[in-house]
């Protein structure tokens, strides 16, 4: 089935313990994306990968670092987490990332920062 | 800045009754897209609209773009309690770029009451 998988599904941690939120896509898609879902404000993008070794900014890519080492996996990393990353996040992937395609989401990670 | 904004926020119907949901962007866009997030999932790809396109259908949807007035409506006929969930419409940046990130807006709840 295809697929986007996201772990951990729900977390809660503390100020400055990092931690990883892993992404894998078995569509052999390019594209993949993280977004931040909060109350208000909709999906914004965090950063976005056109294909492996190629990561950029997208709309609040503040307190976040992704890589994109293989072209499965996109995990989004929290180096020093603060409260005000508590969010909805998930991940997505299309096939080259262009806008006339789909994009398919994972169920998302819903982080909790106290 | 949001580019795609949804009206109304939140629309409440009876079962059988048709669901119209409207969408209005800033600039240009080569695509518009329409997506469906039910109470804890991720966001799950409807319909895409080209920006030549006037009208397209796809089952119980009919999906509308004016161009001139830089909006979009999203149309669910004999809505069922099943259609209950959040929808959005993303556009891109336009102007000939059709590649990277597309911009989501902040949604329509839909309630369809049995």
């Amino acid at each position: 089935e295809a697929q986007v998988t996201q772990n951990p599904r729900y977390l809660i941690t503390v100020t400055g313990k990092k931690l990883t939120v892993t992404c894998s896509q078995n569509m052999n898609h390019e594209y993949m994306s993280w977004y931040r879902q909060d109350p208000g404000l909709g999906l914004r993008q965090i950063y976005y990968s056109m294909n492996v070794e190629v990561t950029d900014k997208g709309d609040v890519p503040e307190g976040y670092k992704v890589s994109r080492k293989e072209k499965r996996n996109f995990p989004l990393i929290l180096e020093s987490p603060s409260p005000n990353q508590t969010s909805l996040y998930f991940c997505a992937s299309s096939f080259q990332g262009r806008s006339n395609q789909p994009q398919h989401f994972g169920d998302g990670t819903r982080l909790s920062i106290l | 800045s949001q580019q795609g904004e949804e009206d109304p926020q939140a629309l409440s119907i009876q079962e059988g009754e048709n669901a119209t949901m409207n969408c209005s962007y800033k600039t240009s866009i080569n695509n518009l897209q329409w997506y469906r997030q039910n109470s804890g999932r991720g966001l799950v790809h409807l319909i895409l609209i080209r920006s030549n396109e006037r009208e397209k259908h796809s089952g119980r949807l009919r999906v509308t773009l004016d161009t001139s007035k830089k909006s979009s409506s999203l149309l669910i006929t004999a809505s069922r309690a099943a259609d209950t969930a959040s929808y959005f419409c993303a556009t891109d940046a336009g102007g000939g770029t059709s590649y990277g990130k597309l911009t989501f807006g902040q949604g329509t709840i839909l309630t369809v009451h049995p």
